[in-house]
């Protein structure tokens, strides 16, 4: 059974940084793309990022893009996201999701992980 | 960027009842990809179809995708008590993937 399990969330002050991780588990990890997606209190669903099998191959949501980075380690089977410059609007759930292979949606969410971006 | 439109906002209806979801895309969505999900309360999504009609592993027949270009819609045949949730859709044909603002469906 594939499971997901991010963590890192937590409150921090306009500014700041942080790194979510998202520990995989019940797939060849290193055989699929993975996202982040975020939802912000109470609204719909954010694309933020994804990145390749191999990691070789990143894409960034505008939104993000300059601020974050995602990245991955197959040997942990654990994807990142590295957070700085982070403004209240990043205040949201962010779920990490292993994208299908049969095309670019998400097949396993995890439970997701809190972030408050907030002095 | 296309952009998803979903409607109605809300659904009230009743267990039993028949649920029509619309998404309605700003351009045609390539290939039929588009995808609904599912998410309760507290919950992550859950996904149910993919490629416009295709019902994910473990998703009861109840529930069934249509459409192509810019007009999707999601039907639940006959709702059950657990299906009252939000509904959203997403393509990804284009860069980059876009998410709808979401249906909720909730007990009239």
């Amino acid at each position: 059974e594939v499971q997901l399990l991010e963590s890192g969330g937590g409150l921090v002050q306009p500014g700041g940084s942080l790194r979510l991780s998202c520990a995989a588990s019940g797939l060849t990890f290193s055989s699929y793309a993975m996202s982040w997606v975020r939802q912000a209190p109470g609204k719909g669903l954010e694309w933020v990022s994804d990145i390749s099998g191999s990691g070789g191959s990143t894409h960034y949501a505008d939104s993000v893009k300059g601020r974050f980075t995602v990245s991955r380690d197959n040997s942990k089977n654990t994807l990142y996201l590295q957070m700085n410059s982070l403004r209240a609007e990043d205040t949201a759930v962010y779920y990490c999701a292993k994208v299908s292979p049969g095309g670019y949606y998400f097949d396993y969410w995890g439970q997701g992980t809190l972030v408050t971006v907030s002095s | 960027e296309i952009v998803l439109t979903q409607s109605p906002g809300t659904l009230s209806l009743s267990p039993g009842e028949r649920a029509t979801l619309s998404c309605r895309a700003s351009q045609s969505v390539s290939s039929y990809y588009l995808a609904w999900y599912q998410q309760k309360p507290g919950q992550a999504p859950r996904l149910l179809i993919s490629g416009a009609s295709s019902r994910a592993t473990g998703i009861p027949d109840r529930f069934s995708g249509s459409g192509s270009g810019t007009d999707f819609t999601l039907t639940i045949s006959r709702l059950e008590p657990e299906d009252f949730a939000v509904y959203y859709c997403q393509q990804y044909g284009n860069s980059p993937l876009t998410f709808g603002p979401g249906t909720k469906v909730d007990i009239k």
